[in-house]
């Protein structure tokens, strides 16, 4: 099993900030991680897959960096929809395993 | 445009029987791999099961043995047959469908489904 620690485990953000989110792997993924977004009561919703390819019709804002063992989603400028909780995913190998979630919750 | 509509939760009793269906649109099932991912109340996301387009299955060692995942290629829907049900399976379950890279089926999830609600409660 591939275990990951993402961190922070919470964020408080402004509008306008940059704020980064860190996933690290228990060994080496190649690229073969995404990146969630998740809203109270919805379903997940895809931001970046293969580490930093960009799911088409998420905002540029959205950026993605790393591989091996430790990966990057920023976000370059907060906004007020971009208050969720994200999760990173890796796809390497079975089971398929989730970070424990970031919360980014207004300063 | 892709939909997954998630059915089939409910309040059951532990050691009993549920059978989730995932109906898709905009797509087929059959040429897709498609999954079912948990989220106990409160918590992160699971991976509970996998079911690629040439028919193979996968599943999380918590729900090997005791869950089953299907699809009818007739009605374009995915099936989660839940038995054996514990207290530890209450979750919303989402079913997903998993993307595709240069042409080529790859293992994240690119569209979900709204989930649904299973609560195993004596």
């Amino acid at each position: 099993v591939i275990w990951m620690t993402q961190s922070p485990s919470l964020l408080s953000a402004s509008t306008g900030d940059r704020v980064t989110i860190s996933c690290r792997m228990s060994q080496g993924i190649s690229s073969y991680l995404a990146w969630y977004q998740q809203k109270p009561g919805k379903a997940p919703e895809l931001l970046i897959y293969a580490a930093s390819t960009l799911q088409s019709g998420v905002p540029s804002r959205f950026s993605g960096s790393g591989s091996g063992t430790d990966f990057t989603l920023t976000i370059s400028c907060l906004q007020s929809e971009d208050f969720a909780t994200y999760y990173c995913q890796q796809y390497y190998s079975f089971p398929w395993t989730f970070g424990q979630g970031t919360k980014v919750e207004i300063k | 445009e892709v939909q997954l509509v998630e059915s089939g939760g409910g309040l059951i009793q532990p050691g009993g029987s549920l059978r989730l269906s995932c109906a898709a649109s905009g797509f087929t099932v059959s040429s897709n791999y498609m999954s079912w991912v948990r989220q106990a109340p409160g918590k992160g996301l699971e991976w509970v099961s996998v079911i690629y387009s040439g028919g193979s299955t996968y599943y999380a060692d918590s729900v090997k043995g005791r869950f089953t995942i299907s699809r009818d290629n007739s009605k374009n829907t995915l099936y989660l047959q839940m038995n054996s049900l514990r207290a530890e399976d209450t979750a919303v379950y989402y079913c997903a469908r998993l993307g595709w890279e240069d042409g080529y089926n790859s293992y994240y999830f690119d569209y979900w489904g709204q989930g649904t609600l299973v609560t195993v409660s004596s």
